[in-house]
């Protein structure tokens, strides 16, 4: 059974540094896309971030550009999402995502929560 | 950057109506990269639909995807208890639509 679980959620001041990380199982953790999306309070989905299956290649939307960092250990099958210089807009529920579908995630996690706040 | 724009915003409907969601992208896109996603308060988010007519693994058939270019519908034919819920288009396994609430009438 596939499964993605995430962790590392809390309470930061902005500014602050967080990382939150997913464990996967039931699939070849190598050989998939994953994702980060989040949800604000009240707010829809926004994607934030992918990693390859290699890690050689990852994308963010530009509103963390240069403040987050998804890594992956392969070895591990988890994901991680290293996030820095955190601000009050980026509370939110995380999700890490498998990307299994042609251009779709189709496992997703329970979700992380991340409140910035002083 | 393809904005994705849904509507209506909340649809009110009974159990066993047709529900008729749009997802409106800002320039065409590929039905290639249309996804359509389930979420209720608490839970995982759900794909239903990838390349905007291919239904996911254990979807029901009353959930189906249509469109092209810049105009993407999502259709449940007959509203199921467990259907209300907010449901979201995204392009090119990136950016998502602001989302439609179908709520219960």
């Amino acid at each position: 059974e596939v499964q993605v679980v995430e962790s590392g959620g809390g309470l930061v001041q902005p500014g602050g540094s967080l990382t939150l990380s997913c464990a996967a199982s039931g699939f070849t953790f190598h050989d998939y896309w994953m994702t980060w999306v989040r949800q604000a309070p009240g707010k829809g989905l926004e994607w934030v971030a992918a990693i390859k299956g290699d890690a050689t290649a990852k994308n963010y939307v530009d509103s963390v550009e240069g403040r987050f960092t998804i890594s992956r250990d392969n070895a591990e099958n988890s994901l991680y999402l290293q996030m820095s210089s955190l601000r009050v807009e980026d509370t939110a529920v995380y999700y890490c995502a498998r990307a299994g579908a042609p251009w779709a995630f189709d496992y997703w996690g329970q979700g992380t929560r991340v409140t910035v706040s002083s | 950057e393809i904005v994705l724009t849904q509507s209506p915003g909340t649809l009110s409907l009974s159990p066993g109506e047709r529900a008729t969601l749009s997802c409106r992208a800002s320039q065409s896109i590929s039905s290639t990269y249309l996804a359509w996603y389930q979420h209720k308060p608490g839970q995982a988010p759900r794909l239903l639909i990838y390349g905007a007519s291919s239904r996911a693994t254990g979807i029901p058939d009353r959930f189906r995807g249509s469109g092209s270019g810049t105009d993407f519908t999502l259709t449940i034919s007959r509203l199921e208890p467990e259907d209300f819920a907010v449901y979201y288009c995204q392009q090119e396994a990136s950016s998502f639509g602001g989302g439609t609430k179908v709520e219960i009438k």
